[in-house]
């Protein structure tokens, strides 16, 4: 079975522009997580999308968003772009076939890297 | 706030020797724990889990942790490192009993091993 794929791997942009990441979750699985990854903050939550709908958000301003589709494929989207946008954007995905509480396991992709100047 | 602490940001070991990572957490309730691990440019793999029960848990290449509550610890541990070791690794905690996927994860502990 395929594993978490991330689109593009690596990405620069400058101040002000927007950007558009995406994430194909495992076959099957239903929930997907973002997180940002930097020197500074380390990993931190950025949202869940479970069924087409956020389910849970970190504390992250409004700039980030972020969806998913029908087929569990997920986007975020980063808009306005600052200097401390930078970072490894990881995706994570999850089975979620009962409760929906994390008991399952989140697999994660191998992430976008985006470089912001 | 819940929140995971890992006290030490960079460990180097001689291959062959035991490895002892460490990883605190703070939470009210029986937390949810994880330990996580990336290898450069790659992303997170998980090692172990742990949600109840057993408090000795059993992970993939050789990790095994232990849930300490008396002492609000997940320490995982090698009992004799190999140079494929040398990661990042991270400690996580999940949110309760909120549904939902989302971890709080600590700043990580990067290990080196010697020859």
């Amino acid at each position: 079975k395929a594993g978490v794929t991330q689109t593009p791997r690596y990405l620069i942009k400058t101040r002000g522009q927007q950007v558009t990441l995406s994430c194909s979750p495992i076959s099957g699985h239903r929930s997907v997580s973002w997180y940002q990854q930097t020197p500074g903050q380390g990993l931190q939550f950025l949202f869940e999308y479970f069924s087409e709908t956020q389910r849970n958000k970190g504390n992250f301003p409004g700039r980030f968003s972020g969806r998913q589709f029908s087929n569990s494929r997920s986007e975020m989207n980063v808009s306005t772009l600052e200097l401390g946008d930078s970072a490894l954007y990881l995706c994570a995905s999850s089975l979620v076939a009962g409760g929906g509480l994390f008991t399952d396991t989140q697999y994660f992709g191998p992430g976008t890297r985006l470089t912001v100047l | 706030a819940q929140s995971v602490t890992q006290p030490d940001i960079h460990i180097t070991v001689s291959e062959g020797a035991s490895l002892e990572l460490r990883c605190n957490y703070s939470y009210g309730a029986t937390p949810y724990l994880f330990w996580y691990v990336q290898s450069p440019g790659q992303g997170l793999q998980l090692l172990l889990k742990y949600f109840s029960g057993d408090t000795l848990v059993q992970g993939i290449k050789g990790f095994e942790a232990e849930f300490k509550r008396s002492q609000s610890s997940f320490n995982l541990r090698k009992p004799s490192v190999h140079w494929s070791d040398a990661a990042e690794y991270f400690c996580a905690s999940g949110r309760g009993n909120q549904a939902g996927t989302a971890l709080i994860f600590g700043k990580g502990t990067t290990l080196s091993v010697s020859s």
